[in-house]
């Protein structure tokens, strides 16, 4: 089975500071993805990766970064984070391009901006 | 902008009953439409998915309905368990290289004993 594993499952920060949220897959897949999620707005797309070095912005990229150095890992960045960034954050991952391709989430980062 | 508009919001059901979850769809360049399950706790995983060259498909107790002329498609569990009890998401995308998936805002359905 596909492994995604985000390192925090609780997050607390303050305003202002730089947060970094990280995410693994075990399975060698091509694409990995950010998302927020929030009650009553459903899965919004922050950022995407089809390669390594490569990101695409997704429908909400404003306020974040992303980074991705290595094929299996994938970074969130807040870079200086606000109090509307408080959200569950999921990480998924998948093998090739294409819409079809089945994504695989991770658990989720709870993160609280103070 | 791409929109995929889900309803209800949430949904009660009891035990053994058929609850039916809504979505439509504005891009007709769409044409792959998941549904993905989530559990409290934890991430979304996908349940079932659909091409528009059919107008059903049925895995287990779950079945998608789609309706391409009203862009519609639609989420039926039969014989409902209170174990699928949990948020349902529908999506859209095209197949083309670099799509990314379009979810609705959610359905969250409890399913009582």
């Amino acid at each position: 089975d596909v492994k995604v594993t985000q390192s925090s499952r609780y997050l607390v920060k303050r305003t202002g500071e730089k947060v970094f949220l990280e995410c693994v897959q075990d399975m060698d897949h091509e694409n990995m993805f950010w998302y927020r999620q929030d009650p009553g707005l459903g899965l919004r797309l922050i950022y995407f990766s089809y390669d390594v070095k490569m990101k695409e912005k997704g429908d909400i990229p404003e306020g974040y970064s992303v980074s991705r150095e290595k094929k299996e890992r994938f970074s969130l960045i807040l870079e200086s984070a606000s109090t509307n960034q408080t959200s569950m954050y999921l990480c998924a991952s998948s093998l090739y391009q294409g819409g079809n391709q089945p994504q695989h989430f991770g658990d989720g980062t709870r993160l609280s901006i103070l | 902008q791409q929109q995929v508009k889900q309803s209800p919001q949430s949904l009660i059901v009891q035990k053994g009953g058929i609850p039916i979850i809504n979505c439509a769809y504005e891009n007709t360049a769409f044409d792959y439409f998941p549904w993905y399950q989530q559990f409290p706790g934890k991430g979304p995983a996908l349940l079932i998915a659909i091409r528009p060259d059919v107008s059903e498909k049925k895995e287990g107790r779950f079945t998608i309905s789609f309706n391409k002329s009203a862009k519609q498609f639609s989420l039926h569990i039969m014989d409902s368990q209170p174990g699928d009890s949990a948020t349902y998401f529908c999506a859209a995308s095209t197949l083309s290289g670099y799509s990314t998936l379009t979810f609705g805002k959610g359905t969250m359905l409890l399913v009582s004993p």
